[in-house]
């Protein structure tokens, strides 16, 4: 099972600063990582896939990047909308999909 | 506008069973594959496992191999999740998606189904 493991925990940014999420991998991945991005009481949405490919709809201050096993969300300019969790999943392979434990970026 | 309708809260007892249900609509439901994800209280999203509906193929988690069944109804273009055993630390929010065509992420999610199981 390969392990996804994000970092921080918890990322304490002022609005309209960049943020920067790490996601790593137990092993290679290639560019098979999403990003999702999930509100309190909501669903995940899908942000980003093929570690760099914004999913329909998603605004350009998000973007991706990395390969193998070390990957970057980057969100250019916080808005108040941002400030909730978000995770990455690899599809490497086979199964299982797994999920890191999630970044909360929280308003410093 | 592709939706994914889950069924609502369930409380269980230990050792009890639910089945959780997830209506496609918009989309032809046979040609994307369906994925199952339970978040617990607090925590990260753990995936279960998938179904196709073209074919009833499916594929578990080996954690939850002994005790989930994935099935779908495409009469009613539906899938469902059914859990046994349940126990305390299956309280959980349960969620359906729909796996994107281009490869194994989920592009489409439901809104959940909470079960919490007490005694």
């Amino acid at each position: 099972e390969i392990v996804m493991t994000q970092s921080p925990a918890t990322l304490s940014v002022s609005p309209g600063e960049r943020a920067t999420l790490s996601c790593r991998a137990s092993q290679s991945v290639s560019s098979n990582l999403a990003w999702y991005q999930q509100k309190p009481g909501q669903a995940p949405r899908l942000l980003i896939y093929g570690a760099s490919t914004r999913a329909t709809g998603i605004p350009a201050r998000f973007s991706g990047s990395g390969s193998e096993t070390e990957f970057t969300l980057t969100i250019s300019s916080l808005q108040s909308e941002d400030f909730v969790v978000y995770y990455c999943q690899h599809y490497h392979s086979w199964p299982p999909w797994t999920f890191g434990q999630g970044t909360k970026v929280e308003i410093k | 506008q592709v939706q994914l309708v889950q069924s609502g809260p369930e409380v269980k007892k230990p050792g009890a069973s639910v089945k959780v249900s997830c209506k496609a609509s918009d989309y032809t439901f046979d040609r994307y594959d369906i994925h199952w994800v339970r978040q617990a209280p607090g925590q990260g999203l753990e995936w279960m496992g998938w179904i196709s509906p073209y074919n009833a193929n499916s594929n578990y988690a080996q954690k939850f191999q002994d005790r989930v069944t994935m099935t779908t109804d495409t009469s009613t273009s539906t899938a469902y999740l059914e859990l046994r055993g349940l126990r305390s630390d299956d309280t959980a929010v349960y969620y359906c998606a729909r796996e994107a065509k281009l490869a194994v992420f989920f592009d489409y999610w439901g809104q959940g189904t909470l079960v919490t199981v007490s005694s």
